[in-house]
């Protein structure tokens, strides 16, 4: 069964550092999101991206976070200055055609 | 008033047990009704879809939405161990043709399945 893949699976940083979280999404689908769990806490929206740009962002989602799909397979997001508050577990989720949301296992981001 | 309500638990069931897991929310733009399941440490599974108000059923697995109360709810029946996770309701509201599909989670229930 096709699956939404995420590397790593631990990442662990100094704050202040840039860090690139990077997922494969399933791969007939054509919308591509980010998400993020702080323990204890909701899934929380971060961006959505179709069609080659960021069609919609949370507040969260400020100038510190970037997505790309640099080719046809894979999804990143990066934060440039990680702060102790980045400290979460980031999802990465892809969607074909409807609200049917497909999520990979997480990245547990810990920064130190 | 938060958007979308869930009472966290833990929730305790002997196995067998039919189990009943709710939702409220405030948003009436909300139409898309989802149910996840998460393991420890895992990504959220998609378990359940529904639209419109009324029972959607798939196996063990019911989910309820009354639109106008603003309450969803999941029943499990025959709960068996495997079934211990935490259960996640998610909305979304229509497709505003933005290109996006934003869904709001609840908080989450952890429900644990005693042999």
């Amino acid at each position: 069964e096709p699956e939404v893949t995420q590397t790593p699976s631990h990442q662990v940083t100094q704050m202040g550092q840039e860090v690139i979280l990077r997922c494969v999404p399933i791969s007939n689908h054509l919308y591509f999101y980010w998400y993020r769990q702080i323990l204890g806490q909701k899934v929380e929206f971060l961006v959505s991206f179709y069609n080659n740009e960021i069609s919609e962002k949370s507040e969260i989602f400020d100038d510190q976070f970037s997505v790309e799909r640099p080719d046809g397979s894979n999804f990143t997001l990066k934060i440039r200055s990680t702060k102790l508050e980045d400290s979460a577990m980031y999802f990465c989720a892809s969607s074909l055609t409807d609200e049917k949301l497909f999520f990979g296992s997480g990245t547990q981001l810990s920064v130190l | 008033q938060k958007e979308v309500e869930q009472d966290p638990g833990p929730l305790s069931v002997p196995e067998g047990a039919i189990v009943s897991l709710n939702c409220t929310y405030s948003n009436s733009a909300f139409q898309y009704f989802m149910w996840y399941r998460q393991y420890s440490r895992k990504g959220p599974e998609l378990l359940m879809y529904t639209y419109s108000s009324g029972n959607k059923e798939d196996g063990r697995f019911t989910a309820q939405v009354d639109k106008s109360s603003k309450y969803i709810s999941l029943f499990i029946r025959d709960s068996q161990p495997s079934d211990s996770a935490t259960y996640l309701c998610a909305m979304s509201p229509a497709y505003s043709g933005a290109g996006s599909y934003q869904l709001t989670f609840g908080k989450g229930t952890k429900l644990s399945v005693i042999p």
